[in-house]
């Protein structure tokens, strides 16, 4: 069963753009990741938010985290071409260093 | 600094066949993962390791055995191949959290595996 679903599934938006994906969890958890695939190619972490955190920003990148609500968004601002691929949320929620993934937001940003 | 190696990087398999992919990593890391990816399904752990000499079941183990060879290498085998296993199969390590905190998992470029 997935953890973490990503909304939405699909998101298309022109270069310069910013782009938001969130991602909805069912667990409680000690901290979440985001991570990128560019298509055929395996994943890349991005950015590690952890429970006690509300917001974390990494260059381009600003994740927030509700635990609350149990939610997570990825914000990319100033979108390039070269950020087109698949966006997931990862966390933990039986502990230890297991991930459980989400199915995935697939940008794509258009010249 | 390679990473996170796979070997191979394509295979066909006809029904019944086995095989074993190769994982390898160079970081030093404890935990190693296999997961596979299918349309739609996001990654899905089939087994892992969290250190050499030890492995577990993750969410989809049925089909597969695994064998953590020294702290480098972690294999995947799949005994009879069956269609339902087509999909790309990802090795993944990573090393031991800090203070309780869990750090980032490092992936292989993949295996595209069709069984027909």
């Amino acid at each position: 069963s997935q953890q973490g679903e990503e909304d939405p599934q699909a998101l298309s938006i022109q270069e310069g753009e910013n782009a938001t994906m969130n991602c909805s969890y069912k667990t409680s958890i000690n901290n979440l990741q985001w991570y990128r695939q560019n298509s055929g190619r395996g994943l890349v972490h991005l950015i590690l938010i952890r429970s006690n955190e509300r917001e974390k920003h990494s260059g381009r990148l600003r994740v927030t985290l509700d635990t609350s609500k149990k939610s997570s968004s990825l914000l990319i601002t100033a979108s390039r071409a070269a950020d087109t691929a698949s966006y997931f949320c990862a966390t933990s929620p039986g502990g230890g260093n297991k991930l459980t993934f989400g199915t995935g937001t697939q940008l794509k940003v258009e010249l | 600094n390679a990473g996170v190696t796979q070997t191979p990087k394509f295979q066909v398999l006809k029904t019944g066949q086995s095989m074993t992919l190769q994982c390898a990593q160079d970081m030093n890391h404890n935990s190693m993962y296999w997961y596979r990816q299918d349309p739609g399904m996001g990654l899905r752990l089939i087994y892992y390791s969290a250190s050499e000499g030890t492995t577990d079941k993750g969410e989809v183990p049925n089909g597969y055995n695994v064998s953590r060879l020294n702290k480098r290498e972690f294999s995947l085998r799949l005994e009879s191949a069956a269609p339902s296993q087509t999909s790309v199969y990802f090795c993944a390590s990573s090393g031991d959290g800090l203070a309780g905190g869990y750090n980032e998992q490092f992936f292989g470029p993949g295996t595209r595996l069709t069984v027909l």
